[in-house]
């Protein structure tokens, strides 16, 4: 099963500019993560934002949360070419014994 | 955080055949979880391995087309029986800790 929408579900943008991705989901949360992925690599875990707090950063990485919305962002200010890859949010519910639940991400290229 | 040690990290096999992947955690975990990864699309769960218990899959997936064992707290097995070209994906396991959820590097399937 899957949480929910993210969109864009793929985003284009030039080195240097900012990435905003947005992601939806259903249920009642503990916390919501963010992911990274390269192609055909694994996951890199970016960034954990509990239930509550509204916003939260980490180098260039911003997220906030809404829990009213259901809704969380990812920004990525001055992004690089390195920065290309997939981002999903992942959501972790109260239920002791539960999985993360994955949107269905979005496909970031940055071009030099 | 724990590690997890999952391979093979790819396999080409031929349908009709089974294929087991093994993940091996360097600290024991409660939960845990097995997700499929579609070309393109984001992780799906496909069920939650708890030690000496059956596993429980999500809509959509099978013990009999997916067994799972869980012999232990650090172990856990995923079988793909019976594979046929719709099965070609990546399958990532993931542990559950008190720090939080740590994933397996992923297996590349190709079945032809």
């Amino acid at each position: 099963s899957q949480q929910g929408e993210e969109d864009p579900q793929a985003l284009s943008i030039q080195e240097g500019e900012n990435a905003t991705m947005n992601c939806s989901y259903k249920t009642s949360i503990n916390n919501l993560q963010w992911y990274r992925q390269n192609s055909g690599r694994g996951l890199v875990h970016l960034i954990l934002i509990r239930s509550n707090e509204r916003e939260k950063h980490s180098g260039r990485l911003r997220v906030t949360l809404d829990t009213s919305k259901k809704s969380s962002s990812l920004l990525i200010t001055a992004s690089r070419a390195a920065d290309t890859a997939s981002y999903f949010c992942a959501t972790d519910a109260f239920q002791a014994g539960t999985a993360l639940i994955f949107g269905k991400g979005t496909t970031l290229s940055v071009s030099s | 955080s724990a590690v997890i040690s999952q391979k093979p990290s790819r396999d080409i096999c031929q349908r009709g055949t089974s294929l087991t992947i093994q993940c091996q955690v360097d600290s024991q975990v409660t939960m845990m979880f097995w997700y499929r990864q579609q070309p393109g699309q984001s992780l799906t769960l496909i069920a939650t391995a708890n030690q000496g218990s059956e596993a429980t899959y999500e809509s959509g997936f099978v013990i009999d087309k997916f067994p799972i064992s869980r012999p232990n707290l650090t172990f856990s097995t995923l079988t793909v029986s019976n594979m046929s070209p719709e099965d070609s994906s990546i399958y990532l396991c993931s542990g559950k800790t008190g720090g939080g959820y740590t994933f397996g590097s992923g297996t590349r399937l190709t079945v032809v």
